[in-house]
């Protein structure tokens, strides 16, 4: 079963719009983290944030800001004034204690492609 | 050299060739992991290394074979690949095996023809 949904396939917005990517995650583990990484065009992935499941406090780096939401299993992103440069894909990741079922592996959702036009 | 790298960037290779991927991490971490990620599925998680030993494998084929010399340097060895195995294979390295966060190299995009 899928643990990690991130229902948004693709989203186009114009530059300086506002957007939220979903993240929905599934877990029995009550010790968990989540993290958001970028994966632009040239491949690499780039770490963008880690949450441990005990901190639910909403976080904000520059255009970038986090909801999480223990309550509807929730982790979303939203970024302020897009720009061409965030045009990627956006991934959505669990990491469970080693014991929950996915040896403590990392289990991304499939992925939010993000086009920002100018 | 910084973060996680990985050589080469693109690769060609006949089915018949062998040749191998390298991947090099610069931040003492302890574990690292091989993926591959295709249009069909997504990031799949192959090989993990932690403290030089390899303590996954995810069903891979046996066309390909990693080596982990040491904790900063993991290699995939490929030989007889299928066209299906043509994919964007990504290293990541970790400080430790669960729950910590993964840093990726750039990948290797590989084409067999």
């Amino acid at each position: 079963a899928q643990k990690v949904t991130q229902a948004q396939t693709e989203i186009s917005v114009v530059e300086k719009e506002d957007v939220t990517l979903d993240c929905v995650y599934e877990t029995r583990d009550t010790t968990y983290y989540l993290f958001w990484y970028k994966q632009p065009p040239s491949g690499e992935l780039v770490f963008l944030i880690r949450r441990n499941s005990f901190d639910e406090q909403n976080e904000i780096s520059g255009r970038y800001s986090w909801n999480f939401q223990k309550s509807t299993s929730s982790f979303n992103f939203t970024i302020t004034a897009s720009q061409v440069v965030d045009s990627a894909v956006y991934f959505c990741a669990l990491s469970e204690f080693m014991y929950g079922g996915s040896q403590g592996n990392l289990i991304f959702g499939k992925g939010t492609k993000l086009s920002v036009k100018p | 050299e910084t973060g996680v790298t990985q050589t080469p960037r693109h690769l060609v290779m006949g089915m018949t060739n062998k040749k191998s991927l390298k991947c090099e991490q610069h931040l003492g971490h302890n574990a690292m992991y091989w993926y591959k990620q295709s249009a069909k599925k997504p990031l799949e998680l192959m090989f993990v290394y932690s403290l030089e030993e390899r303590v996954e494998n995810n069903s891979v084929p046996s066309r390909f074979s990693p080596e982990c010399p040491n904790s900063s340097h993991l290699f995939l060895h490929l030989h007889t690949l299928q066209p299906e195995d043509s994919a964007l294979y990504l290293c990541a390295s970790s400080q430790r095996r669960y729950q910590e966060t993964q840093y990726f190299g750039p990948g290797t995009r590989l084409l067999v023809l």
